[in-house]
């Protein structure tokens, strides 16, 4: 059964502190991994991550695939408040169909002042 | 604005009840999926429609019922509504060949008293 396990589930920092989040993998066909970020309402997209060992950046936010080890993680450094919330890892299960993707139950992230 | 337009935002219903959410896509995009997010649980797929057709299917109940119209717009019924059933429904809509990146609306969070 394809599925992909987040961890950890929940993790507080201060403010200023580097985090990690992990996201693990098993999907039949391996497509692209996909990373999320959900304040309140909606997900937004952050990253698609489809080759091993090539970083991609966004400001303060990085991320990495090992499709080897069938591992993701995000790198988000010196976390401000507004970096508080839920992180969702996601894979489409399947090659060449436009189909559901599974996510992980998500990293709850929560920045002190 | 993500592009993706659910109604209505909040929904207080009483056990026993129906209710019909309400999704329109981004502009150009034929797929819609419907996501199910209760407390503490992930995303969970419902059901995906393309172009007008049933794509594919997850954990939907059978009380539960969605259709996608010839405006591209889709729907989900839920009925005989029950308490476990308050959660944020999700709409999102991609296109296809998009690699799996989703546009989220931003949900409908229905409350079963």
């Amino acid at each position: 059964e394809d599925k992909v396990v987040q961890s950890p589930l929940s993790l507080v920092v201060h403010e200023g502190d580097t985090v990690t989040l992990n996201c693990s993998y098993e999907v039949t066909n391996f497509r692209s991994l996909l990373w999320y970020k959900q304040e309140k309402k909606a997900p937004t997209f952050l990253f698609m991550l489809t080759s091993s060992g090539i970083e991609k950046k966004s400001g303060r936010l990085s991320s990495i695939l090992d499709k080897k080890e069938l591992f993701s993680i995000l790198n988000i450094t010196a976390t401000q408040t507004g970096d508080s919330a839920v992180y969702l890892c996601a894979v489409p299960p399947h090659q060449n169909r436009d189909d559901k993707i599974i996510f992980g139950k998500g990293t709850r992230l929560h920045i002190l002042p | 604005d993500s592009g993706v337009t659910q109604t209505p935002k909040h929904l207080i219903t009483a056990t026993g009840q129906r209710v019909t959410l309400r999704c329109s896509p981004r502009s150009g995009d034929l797929s819609v999926y419907w996501y199910q997010q209760s407390l503490d649980q992930g995303l969970q797929f419902l059901i995906q429609y393309y172009n007008g057709e049933e794509r594919a299917k997850g954990n939907i109940l059978e009380r539960f019922s969605a259709q996608q119209f010839p405006d591209l717009h889709s729907e989900l019924n839920l009925s005989s509504l029950e308490l476990g059933d308050s959660a944020l429904y999700f709409c999102a809509s991609s296109a296809l060949g998009q690699g799996g990146g989703y546009t989220f609306g931003s949900g409908t969070r229905l409350t079963v008293v």
